[in-house]
């Protein structure tokens, strides 16, 4: 039973379209994030959310908006999308956040990919 | 501003040899540091991790060491296995409330 699902795995779109990427956990676990792993291979942090509270937002774009109905989800919502936006984007939990982020569970990532 | 470096993109070893894989880092306040392995279409998965007041931490093959005063790690894996083969990324974050800074990652390649 897949810990942190995310999906779609594979997303082809057009830029300016709108897409959503979905995430689930279900380890219990309060917080949750999304990381963008892009062509230079680096994983940055977009966003992480505590008990559906938002806790970081990086200088990610207003296009990119975060949603979290619950403490087991966490969906990406990107608008108008554009070439730069390509790109692995992984899902991801952790226990809790106060420790320092601690162990941090990964989904398998969903590629992006705008044309 | 990458705060954690791995300057080393690449490293082949032979099966039953050390590996050795570096990373340093930028920021002094960093007090907790984590690698990461990450196999093709993938998420990475937790490996081992070590806390500021350790110089090491050993789980099985598997070894950190931390030299503060140098703001470097390192993850020795002994003996490698063909099936280590994997990138590995480090990462480093503070322990009060703050999210990972990872690296680029290291491709290690474990040859028979």
């Amino acid at each position: 039973d897949t810990a942190v699902s995310q999906t779609p795995k594979y997303l082809v779109t057009q830029m300016g379209n709108d897409k959503s990427i979905k995430c689930e956990q279900n380890l219990g676990h309060d917080t949750m994030y999304w990381y963008k792993q892009d062509s230079k291979k680096f994983l940055k942090i977009m966003f992480s959310y505590n008990n559906k509270e938002l806790i970081i937002n990086e200088t990610v774009p207003n296009r990119f908006s975060p949603k979290s109905p619950d403490k087991a989800h966490l969906n990406l919502h990107i608008n108008s999308l554009e070439l730069g936006d390509s790109a692995v984007y992984f899902c991801a939990s952790s226990q809790d956040y106060g420790t320092g982020a601690g162990e941090l569970f990964f989904g398998e990532g969903s590629r992006l990919t705008v044309l | 501003d990458q705060q954690v470096k791995q300057n080393s993109p690449s490293l082949s070893v032979q099966e039953g040899r050390i590996s050795i894989l570096n990373c340093d880092y930028t920021n002094s306040m960093f007090d907790y540091f984590l690698w990461y392995k990450k196999y093709p279409a993938e998420g990475p998965t937790f490996l081992i991790s070590i806390s500021s007041i350790k110089d090491k931490n050993e789980d099985g093959r598997f070894t950190v060491f931390l030299n503060k005063s140098a703001k470097h790690l390192s993850l020795h894996i002994v003996p490698s296995q063909p099936g280590d083969s994997a990138v590995y990324f480090c990462a480093a974050s503070r322990t009060s409330g703050y999210a990972l800074n990872f690296g680029k990652g290291t491709s290690l390649l474990v040859t028979p």
